[in-house]
């Protein structure tokens, strides 16, 4: 079965500081890892996919995720967030079908 | 760029009664999906269709739920007897095919609320 797990559930920061935030995943087969972004009152959007190739994936908005295969971890990187970033972060496996999602981080930026 | 849509983005309904949310998934694709998301919680898969058939459920998707594509391009989920606790925002999605080579597409959702 597959599953996703994110560590922090509510993350604050000021504007300009750096952001990570943590996945790990578990997942039989080939794995197709996911970040997507809600932001108050819309909908789920994709910030950025792995499927294969480069671990170092770049994203929408200057976000980055790297996934490392012995860690099973997919964590997600933005070097200077904005206020703008406010919003909840979903980490996210697809299985065969279905997508798992995790149980999501929100994050608030503080002018 | 070709999106999902969802109608209506938002209902409210009372306990007992039947609601059907529609979705236009994206014209190209075979694989549909419903998922929901109950308030402070997170999302949650409920139920693959391809080839005017449920190819995956989970749990949730128990009796009281069906999905259709009445037409060549509506999918919609019934809820026959809706509970307080099926309150939650609903999410559609679409993929050109199956496996985990293909995205899926998310529509921007309803909100369903049972009163």
């Amino acid at each position: 079965a597959q599953s996703v797990s994110q560590h922090n559930h509510h993350v604050i920061l000021s504007e300009a500081a750096s952001l990570e935030l943590g996945c790990n995943y578990s997942y039989g087969g080939t794995v197709n890892l996911f970040w997507y972004v809600q932001y108050p009152g819309q909908h789920l959007q994709l910030l950025l996919k792995y499927f294969s190739g480069d671990p170092l994936v770049k994203g929408i908005k200057g976000f980055e995720a790297e996934f490392i295969k012995s860690k099973f971890s997919f964590n997600l990187r933005k070097p200077s967030v904005q206020w703008s970033d406010t919003a909840e972060y979903f980490c996210a496996v697809r299985g065969y079908q279905k997508v798992t999602f995790g149980t999501g981080t929100k994050l608030q930026v503080i002018p | 760029e070709p999106e999902v849509t969802q109608t209506p983005s938002h209902q409210v309904t009372q306990m007992g009664q039947e609601v059907i949310l529609r979705c236009v998934p994206i014209s190209n694709h075979l694989y549909f999906y419903w998922y929901r998301q109950i308030l402070g919680q997170k999302v949650e898969f409920l139920v693959s269709f391809y080839n005017n058939e449920i190819s995956e459920k989970s749990e949730i998707f128990d009796d009281q739920f069906s999905v259709e594509r009445p037409d060549g391009s509506n999918f919609t989920l019934k809820i026959r007897s809706t509970k307080l606790e099926d309150s939650a925002m609903y999410f559609c999605a679409s993929s050109l095919a199956g496996g985990n080579s293909y995205e899926q597409y998310f529509g921007p959702g309803t909100r369903l609320t049972v009163t």
